[in-house]
């Protein structure tokens, strides 16, 4: 069974518009991370969030973990074609464990 | 400044063949190392880590294996490839700071094709 349960598996979105990839898991996430990748090549990494209620922004992303450290948001705002690609959340998922674990990715198309 | 350096970047290779990838990291020393397999377009199947020299984890009873011989090295091997090895291999590292958790550093990862 997957540890991180990433939603939707796919999305496709008009060009301006809004979206929102979640990321849950039914263990305590101690440290989570959201990492973009375009098709075929290496994950460039988007943010880190450690603090239950702790969110960041970087340009149009923005990402929150909830009180409970059980889930994990990522929202782009007026979406842009350069936002195309996959959206991977990884976390940890024991405190003080090196253990790195990934969602199943959000492959997300940005229609003109 | 600290780098990974994965190789080769693709490669075919028949069933039955062994394999060997490298990945090593430069400009840190006693990182976590970590070994991940992406099938097309989907998310990182975590194949093994490593938090020391000769201490591996293995998340996924299969046809590879890993090794960490010096510590900023990383290979992963195969005796005799199967078909369903195929895919995009990626390593990983990141910094080992007490309970801190740091970013994770990814390799440009190899492409394999089994024929």
């Amino acid at each position: 069974s997957q540890e991180l349960e990433q939603s939707p598996q796919s999305l496709i979105v008009q060009e301006g518009k809004n979206l929102t990839i979640n990321c849950t898991s039914s263990k305590t996430l101690y440290g989570l991370y959201w990492y973009k990748q375009k098709y075929g090549e290496g994950l460039i990494f988007l943010m880190m969030l450690q603090k239950g209620g702790e969110e960041k922004s970087h340009e149009k992303i923005t990402a929150k973990l909830d009180e409970k450290k059980q889930q994990s948001s990522l929202h782009i705002t007026a979406s842009q074609p350069s936002h195309a690609g996959i959206y991977l959340c990884g976390a940890l998922l024991i405190q003080g464990a090196q253990k790195l674990v990934f969602g199943q990715g959000t492959r997300l198309t940005i229609n003109p | 400044s600290q780098t990974i350096h994965q190789w080769p970047a693709t490669l075919v290779q028949p069933v039955g063949s062994p394999l060997s990838l490298e990945c090593t990291v430069e400009g840190t020393s006693n990182p976590n190392l970590y070994w991940y397999r992406q099938a097309a377009g989907r998310g990182l199947q975590l194949l093994f880590y490593s938090v020391g020299i000769g201490q591996i984890s293995s998340e996924v009873p299969q046809n590879l294996s890993a090794s960490r011989p010096q510590d900023r090295q990383f290979i992963l091997s195969s005796k005799k490839l199967l078909l369903s090895d195929s895919g995009f291999y990626l390593c990983a590292w990141n910094p080992r700071i007490g309970l801190m958790n740091t970013e994770a550093f990814f390799g440009q990862g190899t492409r394999l094709t089994v024929v």
